[in-house]
């Protein structure tokens, strides 16, 4: 069975800092994996896609990457904004239709 | 691009009543699915749709009924709603299984007192 873990559950930076959230897996049989951003009380907005092919996505200030062999990804946030805070969500496709998520990540970046 | 679209937003519902969540999506998606959220879990797959007049079985589909007339809408029922289905309710769609990704609603947050 699928397992995705998001450590740290929070995270509280400085405005300006460099943010780094990462997800693990426990089944490296995976088609992609999906980073999302949910502010709270909304919905989840996607960020980036990458394919069990590629290694890594890059948009804007946003940068993820995919080691499935170890069962991980990171998401990189460059020079973090207080409108960074918000929960960031990593779900994992694997065979069959379920995508399995994570816990999540509560980001606060403090201006 | 209205995108996926749920109805209503927000609902208190009667121990026993029953309802129904509305989901639109104007993508022309085949796949579509309903998760449930709740406080400090990870989303829940209730039930998915992988075309019109064909519908399964999530994770956690007791107490939860779909349908699928259309490309376009899954609706969601709740028959005889129960306090532990208090959630935060999202409905997904996607190109053939999420090999391109997933687009959610807004979600539904749905009380049950």
């Amino acid at each position: 069975k699928q397992e995705v873990t998001q450590i740290p559950a929070a995270l509280s930076v400085p405005e300006g800092e460099n943010l780094v959230l990462n997800c693990s897996f426990t089944d490296s049989a995976i088609y992609n994996l999906q980073w999302f951003r949910q502010d709270p009380g909304k919905g989840l907005t996607s960020l980036l896609l990458i394919q069990s092919s590629q290694r890594e996505q890059t948009s804007g200030r946003l940068n993820a990457s995919l080691d499935k062999s170890s069962g991980r990804s990171t998401l990189y946030i460059a020079a973090s904004q207080p409108g960074d805070s918000a929960t960031y969500l990593c779900a994992v496709k694997a065979a069959g239709n379920k995508l399995t998520f994570g816990g999540g990540t509560r980001v606060l970046v403090k201006p | 691009n209205a995108g996926v679209t749920q109805t209503p937003k927000f609902h208190i519902l009667k121990i026993g009543q029953s309802m129904t969540l509305q989901c639109t999506q104007d993508m022309n998606h085949n796949y579509m699915y309903w998760y449930r959220q709740d406080p400090g879990m990870g989303l829940k797959l209730i039930y998915y749709s992988v075309g019109a007049g064909i519908t399964d079985k999530g994770e956690v589909p007791n107490g939860y009924n779909v349908s699928r007339s259309t490309t376009e809408d899954f609706p969601l029922r709740l028959e005889l709603a129960a306090p532990s289905q208090t959630s935060v309710y999202f409905c997904a769609s996607s190109y053939w299984g999420g090999a391109y990704g997933y687009t959610f609603g807004s979600g539904t947050r749905l009380t049950v007192v």
